[in-house]
């Protein structure tokens, strides 16, 4: 166990729908990354929030949207879904740091979405 | 931008032997980081070995090592007496110093570790 949950591990949907995934860091984490994992392909970079607001953007699709809580957990809102969204989607969070200063990022077991 | 590419899409290894895994990037910076990161079957990303690219010495982590040349900006990965449990997808990643703290993910290499 990492120590970051995301929920669900699996989601089955059609398209035009909408979903929301769900992100909890390793506790004392402030820093949550969202990656998109597309069939046997690299993870590509979503977004990231530190401490409730967004840090960074990759290629993030308008129709999906993120955001951090008070409490740190992080969501991921996905709209409008197509079949090129069926994705494995991975949130990471990080706190630690190296003695140079890079952060270590820790990833959940991620989201499965399928769309149909 | 920065740009991670491994040239090697498949490998297979008998159990015992060595394996390196290659990976190349693009970047102007001059100071960075970089990781290798496994996802076995389970697809868990899972952190193998990181570099920090001002240290000349190489990181080692019981078997797996990496060969970093940072004038080539080449950063390998040695798997020595390989296990079936070795069997995974392998990433190399590469992350920025200054700003967005990011990681930029090659597109894998898939690696079997046959009996």
């Amino acid at each position: 166990d990492s120590g970051v949950t995301q929920t669900p591990k699996h989601l089955i949907t059609a398209t035009g729908q909408r979903v929301t995934l769900r992100c909890s860091p390793r506790s004392g984490d402030l820093s949550v990354y969202w990656y998109q994992q597309s069939l046997d392909q690299g993870l590509q970079f979503l977004i990231q929030y530190y401490n409730g607001e967004e840090r960074a953007k990759g290629n993030i699709l308008e129709r999906f949207s993120a955001q951090q809580f008070p409490d740190l957990h992080s969501e991921l809102n996905l709209s409008s879904l197509e079949l090129g969204d069926s994705a494995l989607y991975f949130c990471a969070s990080s706190g630690r740091q190296l003695p140079s200063g890079a952060n270590v990022l820790t990833f959940g077991a991620g989201s499965r979405l399928t769309v149909l | 931008a920065q740009t991670v590419t491994q040239s090697q899409p498949e490998m297979s290894v008998q159990e015992a032997e060595t394996v390196t895994l290659s990976c190349t990037y693009d970047t102007s910076e001059s100071n960075y980081y970089l990781f290798w990161y496994k996802q076995p079957p389970s697809r868990q990303m899972i952190l193998v070995i990181r570099q920090e690219a001002y240290k000349q010495q190489n990181a080692t982590e019981n078997r797996f090592s990496v060969n970093f040349q940072k004038a080539a900006k080449s950063f390998s990965l040695k798997i020595s007496d390989s296990q079936l449990g070795d069997t995974a997808m392998y990433f190399c990643a590469f992350m920025r110093v200054q700003g967005a703290q990011k990681l930029v993910f090659g597109q894998g290499t898939r690696l079997t570790i046959n009996p």
